[in-house]
């Protein structure tokens, strides 16, 4: 079964007009859950971690919040340089060290 | 600082080939992992290690090889070389418990 599932696969925005990704998981134990942003050709590159319901980090126009049962990237007036694929990740209790991803969400700004 | 450095960034391989995929990282860390992506599949954990030494497999281990002699490196062998094994792989290393791993940009690998 899905552990972590992110929605929607893909998401094309007009720059300036904001939205939001949803990455919902169902392990229970939740140790931390990671968002990255994955360009083309290039290896994931770490944007946050979030570890408990109710926290929130900030970066430039994204924003990651946190609940019991999911997690969104809320970004604020895309830019066309904010197009890439975001992924988020688990580490959970009886997972040891390792991160289970999902599939992440392809993210087009156009001009 | 270097980071993560995987080579070669792309190949070909026959079916039946061998090869072994190169990952060092210059940060001291002692957790390394690797990774393969497919299209619309996400990362899937192959092998990992916790220090020099230490291996343990992954969600998708079969056909692979792993070996940490150094905290630097942690190469991936694949012996038999198959067409399902054609995919991204991606190295990640992390200093301690609940840091964010560190990635490599790929090796691109083909199996015709």
């Amino acid at each position: 079964e899905d552990q972590v599932t992110q929605s929607p696969e893909a998401l094309r925005l007009q720059e300036g007009e904001s939205s939001s990704l949803n990455c919902s998981y169902t392990v229970s134990g939740l140790r931390g859950l990671f968002w990255y942003r994955q360009d083309p050709g290039k290896g994931p590159e770490f944007l946050f971690t979030l570890y408990s319901a109710g926290e929130e980090k900030e970066k430039e126009r994204l924003k990651a919040t946190l609940t019991k049962k999911e997690s969104f990237l809320h970004i604020t007036a895309p830019k066309p340089e904010d197009s890439a694929t975001y992924l988020c990740a688990v580490r959970y209790t009886g997972g040891g060290n390792k991160l289970t991803f999902g599939t992440g969400t392809q993210l087009k700004v156009e001009l | 600082n270097a980071g993560v450095t995987q080579t070669p960034k792309f190949r070909i391989l026959k079916i039946g080939q061998s090869m072994t995929l190169q990952c060092t990282q210059d940060m001291n860390h002692n957790y390394m992992y690797w990774y393969r992506q497919d299209p619309g599949m996400g990362l899937k954990l192959i092998y990992y290690s916790v220090g020099a030494g230490i291996t343990d497999k992954g969600e998708v281990p079969n056909g692979y090889n792993v070996s940490r002699s150094t905290t630097e490196d942690f190469p991936l062998r694949l012996e038999l070389a198959a067409p399902s094994q054609t995919s991204v792989y991606f190295c990640a290393s992390i200093q301690g418990v609940n840091q964010p791993q560190h990635f490599g940009d790929g090796t691109r690998l083909s199996i015709l």
